[in-house]
């Protein structure tokens, strides 16, 4: 079964540097998406980037970026000059691509905290 | 943002009643899905529709029904709602396996006293 681990429970940056959330994840598919999402206090899952596996490049949304790498299965999102708004809690999550369900496994959760 | 509105947004209820949640989506997209979310597990998926009258069982199903009757509309039914079933409850849409992506409604926060 896929697992999605994301060891930081809690961060916190001060506005305008740079932070870095990791994520973990194992399965045994070659074909699958990642993606972030963010929860602000409001509750709403907003989508942050996605990463399809087959694609080498990293995904980059303005000051978002993710440093994918497929070996270590290993994908981290970068936060390029924090905002207050990027407070949020953000989660990793996975999708098998030859699934027959497209069910997003989703980790635990990094809560962010940016600081003015 | 695509076009999802759950229904209530909030509700709190006793232990035994019934509970119907509703997702309506205006983007004609195929999958429909519900996720509860609770501290320490992220989001977890309950039961998820892949068509009219077409639905499936997800990874925390015990408890819970669904129905989809039109493209739109996925019901989310506690039968007799327990104080486990206290949670946000997410409903989310797919255009297709392949786009993969899903959009998320606002949620719908639960209480089972």
């Amino acid at each position: 079964a896929q697992t999605v681990t994301q060891s930081q429970p809690e961060m916190s940056v001060q506005e305008a540097e740079t932070v870095t959330l990791s994520c973990t994840y194992d399965t045994s598919e070659n074909n699958y998406y990642l993606f972030w999402y963010k929860q602000p206090p409001s509750r709403q899952m907003i989508l942050v980037i996605r990463q399809e596996a087959y694609k080498q490049q990293n995904a980059t949304e303005n000051r978002f970026s993710v440093n994918f790498q497929k070996a270590a299965k290993s994908f981290s999102l970068k936060i390029s000059d924090s905002q207050l708004g990027d407070t949020a809690m953000y989660f990793c999550a996975f999708m098998d691509y030859g699934g027959a369900t497209n069910k997003l496994i989703f980790g635990t959760g990094t809560l962010l905290a940016v600081q003015p | 943002d695509a076009g999802i509105t759950q229904s209530p947004r909030h509700k709190v209820t006793e232990t035994g009643t019934p509970v119907t949640l509703r997702c309506h989506q205006t983007e004609n997209h195929r999958y429909m899905y519900w996720y509860r979310q609770d501290p320490g597990h992220g989001l977890r998926l309950i039961h998820y529709s892949y068509g009219v009258k077409d639905t499936d069982k997800g990874e925390v199903s015990d408890g819970y029904s669904v129905s989809r009757s039109k493209t739109e509309d996925f019901l989310l039914t506690l039968e007799s709602a327990t104080s486990s079933q206290t949670s946000v409850y997410f409903c989310a849409i797919s255009e297709s396996e392949s786009r993969g992506t899903q959009y998320f409604g606002p949620g719908t926060r639960l209480t089972v006293l």
